[in-house]
């Protein structure tokens, strides 16, 4: 069954650092997000991204946070200059179009140190 | 008021028991519903998801949305030790933003 995969699994990265997450989505799907799991909390909406230009962002989604689709294939999150707090799961999903849920990848966990 | 609501559990039941897991939320505006697992360090995984009230049965799973009371439900009949995992409740007005519940963490015992 085609999947959504995530690199790294384990990204360690000094307070200050620029980071770049990077997502596969599903080959077909047209719709791309990224969410944030801190530990012990619920999954966070940050991002959703439709036809090379974002569609939704949240709060959290500052202007220390840019996504990309660089190619017919990846979909990036970049966080330009990393914070403590910063440290969560991160998770690519993706749809294939409207009345489709999203399909989530395993996460990136993201540790700032 | 917090959108979705979820008890966190942690909820044990022996194998072969039906689980019943529940969430509420609070925006009128949610008309799509869903239910993920996710497993330890792993990402949620689609079960389930249905629009608008009623039910929708997928082998040992059924899923339950009542509009009227805005109350989510998952039924997993003949429970196994291999469904000890969080269950996600989730909604969406459009399947765009997903709002999620904290989750419910399960423990089956074999």
């Amino acid at each position: 069954e085609p999947e959504v995969t995530q690199t790294p699994s384990h990204q360690v990265t000094q307070m200050g650092q620029e980071v770049i997450l990077r997502c596969v989505p599903i080959s077909n799907h047209l719709y791309f997000y990224w969410y944030r799991q801190i530990l012990g909390q619920k999954v966070e909406f940050l991002v959703s991204f439709y036809n090379n230009e974002i569609s939704e962002k949240s709060e959290i989604f500052d202007d220390q946070f840019s996504v990309e689709r660089p190619d017919g294939s990846n979909f990036t999150l970049k966080i330009r200059s990393t914070k403590l707090e910063d440290s969560a799961m991160y998770f690519c999903a993706s749809r294939i179009s409207n009345n489709q849920p999203q399909h989530f990848g395993d996460g990136t966990r993201l540790s700032i140190l | 008021q917090k959108e979705v609501e979820q008890d966190p559990g942690p909820l044990s039941v022996p194998e072969g028991a039906i689980v019943s897991l529940n969430c509420t939320y609070s925006n009128s505006a949610f008309q799509y519903f869903m239910w993920y697992r996710q497993y330890s360090r792993k990402g949620p995984e689609l079960l389930m998801y249905t629009y608008s009230s009623g039910n929708k049965e997928d082998g040992r799973f059924t899923a339950q949305v009542d509009k009227s009371s805005k109350y989510i439900s998952l039924f997993i009949r003949d429970s196994q030790p291999s469904d000890s995992a969080t269950y996600l409740c989730a909604t969406s007005t459009n399947y765009q933003k997903v709002t999620f519940g904290i989750g419910t963490k399960l423990q089956v015992i074999p």
